[in-house]
């Protein structure tokens, strides 16, 4: 079964800087892998999901994440960070047809 | 677009009240979902139901029970409220198989 974890919990930087936070999974069949997103006070939205085909997955606001297989990672990256961006980010573990969502990464972008 | 709704933002309760959480999705997904959002704990699944008249416990049911008595409505009821469950309660709803599920904006509930 798929295991999934991310090991950053607070990242702290300055508008403009490049992001990319860390999702790690553990291989074990078909893949299927998910950023969330939750702006203050705003609901838990997708971010962007791969199942197959391109491994580079772009999702919204200039959000991408790429799936390598040989280091078992997909991580969420964005080369300019907003101000607006500041939110708690999920990269869920999944089995079956339920999610595990662990604390997630906080992201505070300075202005 | 899939829409989630609950029926309230905030709400404040006292010990010992029956608390009814109740949330409607409007994509006609078979799979819906209850979970809890606590600080540094994330999101905790409390109860999800794959079809009507189905559920099934989740990893912290203990103190809450469900009712899918209708496909888009799904609730979660707190049968003696007690304060260690003040906490932010999150409705979600899916398709079948492992897809996207589309969350709701969330009921902050306070136990006096």
């Amino acid at each position: 079964a798929q295991s999934v974890s991310q090991h950053n919990h607070h990242v702290i930087l300055s508008e403009a800087a490049s992001l990319e936070l860390g999702c790690n999974y553990s291989y074990g069949g078909t893949v299927n892998l998910f950023w969330y997103v939750q702006y203050p006070g705003q609901h838990l939205q997708l971010l962007l999901k791969y199942f197959s085909g391109d491994p580079l997955v772009k999702g919204i606001k200039g959000f991408e994440a790429e799936f390598i297989k040989s280091k078992f990672s997909f991580n969420l990256r964005k080369p300019s960070v907003q101000w607006s961006d500041t939110a708690e980010y999920f990269c869920p573990d999944n089995y079956g047809q339920n999610f595990v969502f662990g604390p997630g990464t906080r992201l505070s972008v300075l202005p | 677009d899939v829409k989630v709704t609950q029926s309230s933002r905030y709400l404040v309760k006292r010990t010992g009240e029956k608390v009814f959480l109740e949330c409607v999705q409007d994509m006609d997904h078979e799979n819906m979902f209850w979970y809890r959002q606590d600080p540094g704990l994330g999101l905790r699944l409390i109860y999800f139901s794959y079809d009507v008249k189905m559920k099934e416990k989740g990893d912290i049911p203990e103190g809450y029970s469900v009712s899918r008595e209708k496909k888009e409505r799904f609730s979660l009821i707190l049968e003696s409220a007690s304060t260690n469950q003040t906490s932010m309660y999150l409705c979600a709803s899916s398709p079948p198989l492992t897809d996207t599920q589309y969350f709701g904006p969330g009921t902050r509930l306070t136990v006096l």
